[in-house]
């Protein structure tokens, strides 16, 4: 079946400490997205994709860093600068970016400070 | 002012009856639109897109837009238990010099059976 995956469900970070979230499609998209989502609030985008080894910046970069070095793959790494980690994480991918196409979205990662 | 804008709700209509979501933005030059479902501890699922003003029929589902006014609106017909869920309004606005998808906080709705 074809879709996205982000692994892992539940993640658990220490004080100064990275963390690399992980997110795959089979889609053959080109585009990709993470966003965050805080309790009661819409999505933030991060960072976004459109083709490999090239990505921007969205509202949010500030203490996240991304790569993009396959097609199928776009890790997003939770970095210790950012100081308030914890929220939802979704990753996206349409066919083409960044914002006329549909994004269809993985189950996303929940991620707390420990 | 929010550059995508929702009622938060909660918005209550009983089984059977029409739901009525509502979305306004900001950016006059927005091209696409869309609605996305997202049930408590899930993640977003698409429900329709629309690009042109007008209605786009789905099923139960409509969306409707217009431009002029800078709205967009999703109607639930023949509302279910099942639909109860939080409704995300998503538009593609101009940040900086390029367009990004931008997303409402979205509306909360329950359908009582």
């Amino acid at each position: 079946d074809g879709g996205i995956t982000q692994s892992p469900k539940y993640l658990f970070r220490k004080e100064g400490q990275n963390v690399t979230l992980s997110c795959e499609q089979n889609l053959n998209h080109d585009a990709m997205y993470w966003y965050r989502q805080d309790p009661g609030q819409g999505l933030r985008l991060i960072y976004y994709s459109q083709i490999v080894n090239d990505f921007q910046k969205g509202d949010i970069a500030e203490g996240y860093s991304v790569s993009r070095e396959k097609k199928e793959s776009f890790p997003l790494t939770v970095t210790s600068a950012q100081k308030n980690p914890t929220a939802f994480y979704l990753c996206a991918s349409s066919m083409q970016g960044p914002a006329n196409q549909p994004q269809h979205f993985g189950d996303g990662t929940r991620l707390s400070i420990l | 002012q929010k550059e995508v804008e929702q009622n938060s709700g909660p918005l209550s209509v009983p089984e059977g009856a029409i739901a009525s979501l509502n979305c306004t933005y900001s950016d006059r030059g927005s091209q696409s639109f869309f609605w996305y479902r997202q049930y408590s501890g899930k993640s977003p699922e698409l429900i329709m897109f629309i690009y042109s003003n007008g209605d786009k029929e789905d099923g139960r589902f409509t969306a409707q837009l217009n431009k002029a006014s800078q709205y967009v609106s999703l109607l639930i017909r023949d509302s279910q238990p099942s639909d109860s869920a939080t409704y995300l309004c998503a538009v593609n606005l101009l940040s900086g010099s390029a367009r990004q998808l931008t997303f409402g906080s979205g509306t909360q709705l329950t359908v009582l059976p």
